[in-house]
């Protein structure tokens, strides 16, 4: 399986300011993928990171609270813009390589906003 | 659209019990069906997987037949450890359009183990 690098793992922000966490895969992946964990809650996936491209979203999430980059096959960008209370969760990586059936996921960050 | 469904949790066993922790899905194709396992702190892993009908995945002592005349992939193991305590998410992967797949997960099962 791939290696996923993520990071923060953890911050604590203020509200009203923004926060991008990095997504570095050891071997170049087919997808990429962004999740967020709600406290006790399952995954809810946020976007699908399209290399050289605008990230397709899924319903309920939109560019400008989380512009996403993906400028190559092995790196990825979240941004959380402006964030609120409500916005503190786990946020994680997660990638696909052609011909793997299943994800695999980076650590997470663990993100609080006061 | 595609859906999973497991029990809730949290569950507790006492070491070496017997495990298994239920999960039902609903899908319009033949997905891929799959356990994770998310251990304290940390991102999930995968735990094992099922491609097609019968098969039977395992990894560390879990096991899950994908049964599809009941569409269930149910969780078990035969002796828990206290190592084995996480939060256990039963996820399911389709084709959708454009050929790559979602992964739609079920609400997970925190799992407790006591000496």
């Amino acid at each position: 399986s791939a290696v996923i690098s993520q990071k923060p793992s953890r911050d604590i922000c203020q509200r009203g300011t923004s926060l991008t966490i990095q997504c570095q895969v050891d071997s170049q992946v087919t997808m990429m993928f962004w999740y967020r964990q709600q406290p006790g809650q399952s995954l809810t996936l946020i976007a699908t990171a399209n290399q050289g491209s605008e990230a397709t979203y899924e319903s309920g999430f939109v560019i400008d609270k989380f512009p996403i980059s993906r400028p190559n096959l092995t790196f990825s960008t979240l941004t959380v813009s402006n964030m609120s209370p409500e916005d503190s969760s786990i946020y994680l990586c997660s990638v696909l390589r052609q011909g793997e059936p299943g994800y695999t996921f980076g650590s997470g960050t663990r993100l609080t906003v006061v | 659209g595609d859906s999973v469904t497991q029990m809730e949790g949290p569950v507790t066993l006492s070491e070496e019990a017997f495990l298994t922790i239920n999960c039902t899905y609903t899908a319009t194709g033949y997905p891929s069906l799959f356990w994770y396992v998310q251990y304290p702190g940390e991102g999930l892993q995968l735990l094992l997987k099922a491609t097609k009908a019968d098969d039977k995945g395992s990894n560390k002592g879990f096991e899950a037949t994908y049964r599809k005349e009941t569409t269930s992939f149910h969780l078990e193991k035969g002796s828990v450890q206290v190592s084995d305590s996480a939060v256990y998410f039963c996820a399911l992967s389709d084709l959708r359009g454009g050929g790559y797949q979602k992964v739609t997960f079920g609400t997970g099962t925190k799992l407790q183990v006591i000496p």
